[in-house]
């Protein structure tokens, strides 16, 4: 099964609206961190949030905040006021704890390309 | 605070032959991990390392080793090159290994096997 899930390919959206790109992910370690990045045509990886699984409270971070719904193992990315500069491609990650105090490898989404039009 | 390091950032290269690619995680960063990026397959795990140990690997054939050494820089090294090795090589530092720690990437080398 996979561990993320992301069944957005592409999205549009208009210059200064916003935007919800969205990640389901399935697990059942009880300790695990959930990360976006943007992958630009450039090609280099950026990070850009981050959500553990005990916060209780949404990570955000300027333009970015990310809806963590835990029961239902989503953690979109909501980017408001979208700019043209944000059109990349866009992924979702998850590393596990993993049992005994080891950790997982970070497993990524296929990603969803978003394009921004003025 | 530098960023990761990689090189080089172009290779061509032909079938059959090997090549090693070379990763310098930020300062202090002891993990780092190996993907490979493809149109078809997307973003690939290759291996992990942290203290110069292997910690977690893909599922790439034998062709595919790395190591990383005591200043956590790392190399990974692909033998008997194919066709279908032509990707773009991604490596990541991070802090350590937890659950929180997030990985920074950087710029890729673009393998181009003819």
């Amino acid at each position: 099964a996979q561990k993320i899930t992301q069944t957005q390919p592409g999205m549009f959206v208009q210059e200064k609206e916003a935007v919800t790109l969205d990640c389901t992910y399935d697990t059942s370690d009880p300790s695990y961190g959930l990360f976006w990045y943007k992958q630009p045509s450039s090609g280099e990886m950026i990070f850009l949030i981050y959500q553990g699984s005990y916060d209780q409270q949404n990570a955000t971070e300027g333009r970015y905040s990310l809806n963590f719904q835990k029961a239902r193992k989503s953690a979109n990315l909501v980017i408001s006021a979208s700019q043209l500069g944000d059109s990349a491609m866009y992924f979702c990650a998850m590393r596990e704890e993993g049992s005994s105090g080891g950790y997982q490898k970070v497993t990524f989404g296929t990603g969803t390309k978003l394009q921004v039009i003025p | 605070k530098a960023g990761v390091t990689q090189t080089p950032r172009y290779l061509i290269k032909t079938r059959g032959q090997q090549v090693t690619l070379s990763c310098s995680p930020i300062s202090g960063h002891r993990s780092v991990s190996w993907y490979q990026q493809t149109p078809g397959q997307g973003l690939q795990f290759l291996f992990e390392y942290f203290s110069e140990t292997q910690r977690n690997k893909g599922n790439f054939p034998g062709r595919f080793s790395g190591r990383q050494f005591s200043n956590s820089r790392s190399e990974m090294n692909v033998s008997t090159l194919e066709l279908g090795d032509s990707a773009l090589y991604l490596c990541a530092s991070s802090l350590g290994r937890v659950s929180y720690n997030e990985q920074f990437f950087g710029p890729g080398t673009r393998l181009t096997v003819l």
